[in-house]
């Protein structure tokens, strides 16, 4: 059982809008920056959202992330087909002194 | 450019040992926490364990407490996971992973994993 909760699956047509909600605690994302990994089948995540709405640099502004209290969205808006993944929320967490992530929410482009 | 090689990865029996490493490059690495995470097959990331910069501080997932150590030679540019007591869930792709700071603990670049098989 994930301590960050997401929903398994979330799906869009192209150049729709898809949100993936990531509810926590007050011990993990109510006191840390969310983070948002991309994992594409067959490899390693790749960091996509940091500090609950950054972006590193390469990452198309078509991702956003947004937190409120204890609960954190991504949404891709402008849906591609490969943006086809899984996708991993994460944060530090202060009580259980380590890392706590979701249980992954896999997008689907019909 | 970041780059994060695992090894040691391999088949090993319930109750055995194994020891992974990570060659670091492309940045100062003893100036950044380093951490493990795994997958397990079909399954989503957990993490695993951290080390700071200086070797000082080490913290571990409660499934691997007592059973898991992590180091690091920063004249090396490495970072090691050595693994005793192995079991059955323990059977995952293990990722060496750097962490930044962004206001809070931030895993920034991840390896591309090495697989353990716990198998009778």
């Amino acid at each position: 059982q994930s301590v960050l909760t997401q929903p398994p699956s979330a799906s869009g047509t192209p150049g729709q809008r898809v949100t993936i909600s990531c509810s926590g605690s007050s011990s993990n994302i109510g006191s840390n920056g969310v983070i948002w990994y991309q994992q594409l089948p067959g490899t390693a995540p790749k960091l996509l959202i940091y500090t609950n709405n950054q972006r590193p640099s390469g990452v198309p502004d078509r991702f956003s992330g947004s937190k409120s209290g204890t609960s954190a969205s991504l949404a891709i808006s402008g849906l591609q087909s490969e943006d086809e993944a899984d996708y991993y929320c994460a944060t530090w967490d202060d009580s259980l002194i380590g890392y706590v992530f979701g249980s992954g929410t896999k997008v689907t482009v019909l | 450019e970041v780059q994060l090689v695992e090894s040691g990865g391999g088949l090993v029996q319930p109750g055995g040992s194994l020891r992974l490493s990570c060659a670091a490059s492309g940045f100062t690495f003893n100036k950044y926490n380093m951490n493990w995470a795994r997958q397990a097959p079909g399954k989503g990331l957990e993490w695993v364990s951290k080390i700071s910069s200086t070797t000082r501080t080490s913290f571990y997932a409660e499934s691997v407490k007592g059973r898991f150590t992590i180091s690091r030679d920063n004249a090396k540019n490495s970072l090691y996971l050595q693994m005793t007591g192995l079991r059955v869930d323990d059977t995952a792709v293990y990722y060496c992973a750097r962490e930044t700071w962004t206001g809070s603990p931030t895993i920034d670049h991840w390896g591309q994993g090495t697989l353990v098989t716990v198998s009778p």
